[in-house]
């Protein structure tokens, strides 16, 4: 199955400032990447997701870098804003041909106004 | 609905107690997930339903857990004597595409306090 480790755990940064999660993961089929953000008590939602014939995507102050070769992938945000303090986790398909996917430990963000 | 549904919201139980949690996806997703999210940790993959057939369980931590998807549509998962360990929030999750890479749509998830 697929391993996937987040760093860091917590995460805090002044408004305005970028934030950057990085994760790796196990399996070299993996080729498909989201992210998805908890806020406290609610619901894990999809922010933005990568396929592994791109290096790079970006959507508004949000953006999700790939390395097939090291087996990682990065959620880079820009310009944070207070609202975007919340639990973050990355995920990677489990090698089962469905849309299964393992999750990462999730990483703490705290935007400090 | 707009959303995945799943009741109860809270759901408090004595040890030894059983259990059963609702999803109600959305309406026309094919695939349905059951995640288990201990506090302050990522999801951890339960078991899989593509329409009614359960195909993967895999990840059901004992036999006092089981789920059914009976019609290929609502989902009921069932805790049996229930332990403090399976203390977490229990999330369930629809998917609309065929591609293995359609993202997952959560629930709220109902929160079990085991006591």
């Amino acid at each position: 199955g697929e391993n996937v480790e987040q760093h860091p755990s917590t995460l805090s940064v002044q408004e305005g400032d970028s934030a950057v999660i990085k994760c790796t993961y196990s399996d070299s089929a993996s080729n498909y990447f989201p992210w998805y953000k908890q806020e406290l008590g609610k619901r894990p939602q999809l922010i933005i997701d990568i396929r592994s014939n791109v290096g790079e995507k970006k959507d508004q102050r949000i953006a999700v870098t790939l390395n097939k070769t090291a087996k990682h992938f990065s959620l880079h945000i820009t310009e944070t804003q207070p609202e975007d303090s919340a639990v973050y986790f990355c995920a990677a398909p489990y090698s089962g041909g469905y849309q299964k996917v393992t999750f990462g430990t999730g990483t703490k963000l705290q935007v400090i106004p | 609905g707009a959303g995945v549904s799943q009741s109860p919201r809270y759901k408090v139980a004595k040890r030894g107690q059983d259990v059963a949690l609702r999803c109600d996806p959305i309406s026309g997703h094919v695939s349905l997930f059951w995640y288990q999210q201990a506090l302050g940790q990522g999801p951890e993959f339960l078991t899989y339903f593509q329409n009614e057939a359960q195909l993967d369980k895999s990840g059901l931590p004992s036999d006092r857990f089981f789920a059914e998807r009976p019609e290929g549509s609502v989902s009921t998962l069932k805790i049996q004597r229930t332990q403090q360990e399976d203390s977490a929030v229990y999330l369930c999750a629809s998917v609309g595409g065929s591609s293995y890479n359609s993202p997952l749509h959560f629930g709220n998830g109902t929160r079990l306090t085991v006591t």
